[in-house]
């Protein structure tokens, strides 16, 4: 069975731009969360969605939204790129959002903004 | 607001060896989970081993161990046997226990880049 996958792998962008950013969870999964991994540091929360509903939202300005589609695959969008946007953006997913779900990751896509 | 420290940016260890990765968190909370990911440099986030703060036991998967202390919300991760392949980036997380309904987010510490030396 294929895991969690993310398009594209890497993306250059310039400040002011729009991304989206894309994942595909494992088959089966209905929950997909959204991390940030800025160089040196751990992942940190952006977004979970479950069931198309968003169930989570970490400290993250407006200018970052994202949405899920009726076969559970996941959007992510950033507007008005800044230089510190750039980061590694990686996508999970769960079965559901029971506490004994684990959370598979993808690769995830290094977004680079200059 | 829960919060999770690992105080060792860099460890290194001799191919066959021990070593212990540290991570403290703190937390308000009696019920939760935590975890050790592994990242290596393909970037692929790779779950080691977990724990659950009810369970007196510490977890133990393979070569991988876990000293699991509540009192002094520590959590720190054995590797026995080094191997090259161990080589990545460790991060230590927490996940609140909640209730079916709510997030399971992760929140993660700053990670541990663990080199293994032949």
């Amino acid at each position: 069975d294929a895991g969690v996958t993310q398009s594209p792998t890497h993306l250059i962008k310039t400040r002011g731009q729009h991304v989206t950013l894309r994942c595909s969870p494992i088959s089966g999964h209905k929950s997909v969360s959204w991390y940030q991994q800025v160089l040196g540091q751990g992942p940190q929360f952006i977004f979970q969605y479950y069931e198309k509903e968003e169930r989570g939202r970490g400290n993250f300005p407006d200018r970052f939204s994202a949405r899920q589609f009726p076969n559970y695959s996941s959007e992510l969008n950033v507007n008005a790129l800044l230089l510190g946007d750039s980061a590694l953006y990686l996508c999970a997913s769960s079965l559901g959002l029971a506490n004994y779900n684990e959370q598979f990751f993808g690769p995830g896509t290094r977004l680079t903004v200059l | 607001a829960q919060t999770v420290t690992q105080s060792q940016p860099e460890m290194s260890v001799q191919e066959a060896e021990t070593v212990t990765l540290s991570c403290t968190y703190d937390t308000s909370e009696s019920d939760y989970y935590l975890f050790w990911y592994k990242q290596p440099p393909s970037r692929q986030m790779i779950l080691v081993i977990r724990q659950e703060a009810y369970k007196q036991q510490n977890a133990t998967e393979n070569r991988f161990s876990v000293n699991f202390q509540k009192a002094a919300k520590s959590f720190s991760l054995k590797i026995s046997d080094s191997q090259l392949g161990d080589a990545a980036m460790y991060f230590c997380a927490y996940r609140s226990s909640g209730f079916s309904g709510a997030t399971n987010k992760l929140i993660f510490g700053t990670g541990t880049l663990l080199a293994v030396q032949p």
